[in-house]
Order: structure tokens, then sequence, then C-alpha cells
């Protein structure tokens, strides 16, 4: 089965510090790996993804990933948060059934001034 | 701009009552997909259709029903029965088809129903 784990509710950094938000993932095959940011009463929007190639995958927003295939993890980095990137962020995989996207239950990420 | 539109934004309704929610693209895509959203458990597949006149199944499909009749419009009905219907209700769509990298769901705003 596939399933996708971000084992973290809420994660709080002050402005300009790292961030990092955690995904774990379960696939059949080769990983299509997703994040999504989410404002309030929003839809989700796209950030980047994995799809094969240079484990560091660039996105929008200065925001990047590091795929781990060993350790099966998809983590969401950032060198220096802003106020203006708290929001909902979900992380997804795309299963065999190419059309069947699965969702982790989201990481509130909190940033302080 | 080419994009997703939901409607309506925040929808009230009684127990008892069907309620359908729209979805309308106009990027072209083959594929259109139903989330519901619920505080703490992330996003569940309600129905997703590949291509016009077909839709499957997703994880939470029962108290649930869909149609595909244009590629352009996937609206989704609430009945009766589904039991805790109150949630917020994300349409998407992506090309579909195609295995590759090219396939990246796409989200409307967002619908909030409730249940009075």
């Amino acid at each position: 089965a596939q399933s996708v784990a971000q084992p973290e509710d809420q994660v709080n950094v002050a402005e300009g510090n790292p961030l990092t938000v955690k995904c774990t993932y379960s696939v059949s095959g080769n990983p299509y790996l997703f994040w999504y940011v989410q404002y309030p009463n929003r839809g989700l929007q796209f950030l980047l993804k994995y799809i094969t190639g240079d484990n560091l995958v660039k996105g929008s927003y200065g925001f990047e990933a590091e795929f781990n295939k060993s350790q099966t993890s998809f983590h969401l980095k950032k060198p220096s948060a802003l106020v203006s990137d708290s929001a909902l962020y979900f992380c997804a995989v795309r299963g065999p059934d190419f059309n069947k996207f699965y969702f982790g239950s989201g990481t509130k990420l909190n940033v302080k001034p | 701009d080419g994009g997703i539109t939901q409607s309506p934004k925040y929808l009230f309704r009684k127990e008892g009552q069907n309620v359908t929610l729209s979805c309308e693209q106009n990027l072209n895509h083959d594929a259109m997909y139903w989330y519901r959203q619920d505080p703490g458990q992330g996003l569940r597949l309600i129905y997703y259709s590949q291509i016009v006149n077909d839709f499957q199944k997703g994880d939470i499909a029962e108290g649930y029903s869909v149609s595909r009749e244009k590629k352009e419009s996937f609206p989704l009905t609430v009945t009766s029965a589904q039991k805790n219907p109150t949630a917020f209700y994300l349409c998407a769509s992506s090309i579909g088809r195609v295995a590759s990298g090219a396939n990246v769901l796409t989200f409307g705003a967002g619908s909030r129903l409730t249940v009075l």
C-alpha cells in the first residue's frame, strides 16, 4: 500500500533560521514525490517534485527538498525562513496508478519574527 | 488565466438534504479529483476521473456521487447518506494518462460545507 507520513503536526522556527519539514513514504515501484503548501481557507499550491535524477530538488519560494532512497524520506527545507512561509505543508506521493496521489496529514509551519 | 473554479465557496446544508459542489477547469486536463480535508487528517480521496464518462471510487466514496459528462466539469454531490459531511472539499485536476513528471495536481480554492 502507498502511504505518506509527516511525523510532526507543527514546526516552530524563528525568522531567518533554517527550516525542515519531515516526510517519509512507502510506495510500490519508483517514487514520485511532491510538496504542496496551503494557506488558510485556500487550495493547495504546488511547491516542488521529485521524479528522478538529482536528490536535491529546488522549487518555488526558495524551498528545496532532499530525496533519500535508503531512508525513504523527502524532507522539505529552506535555508532562511520568512514569516510569510507560515502555512500548512503537505507531502504527497503518486502511486503505481499514476493518477492516484496519496497525501500526508500535513505539518503546520509557524515562523515567528 | 487557466485554472480550477470551485463553487460555492461556502455552503450550509440542513441534515437530510443533498448538495452539489461545482468544479470547472479550463486547463484541458484529462484527470479530475475530489478530496475531502478534515483537521489533522490531511486529504482523503473521494472520487477521481481519468476521462470523460468514467470515474472511480477513492478511499471514502460512501455517501458521495459524481458525474463526468464534460471534460471541463466534475461535480460532486454530497448525499444525505454521508453521515458526517461537514468538511472542506477540494477539487483538483492533472494532465492524466501519462506516467511522467508532468502529471502534477492543480487545486481549486475549495468549498467549505457545513451541516446545520
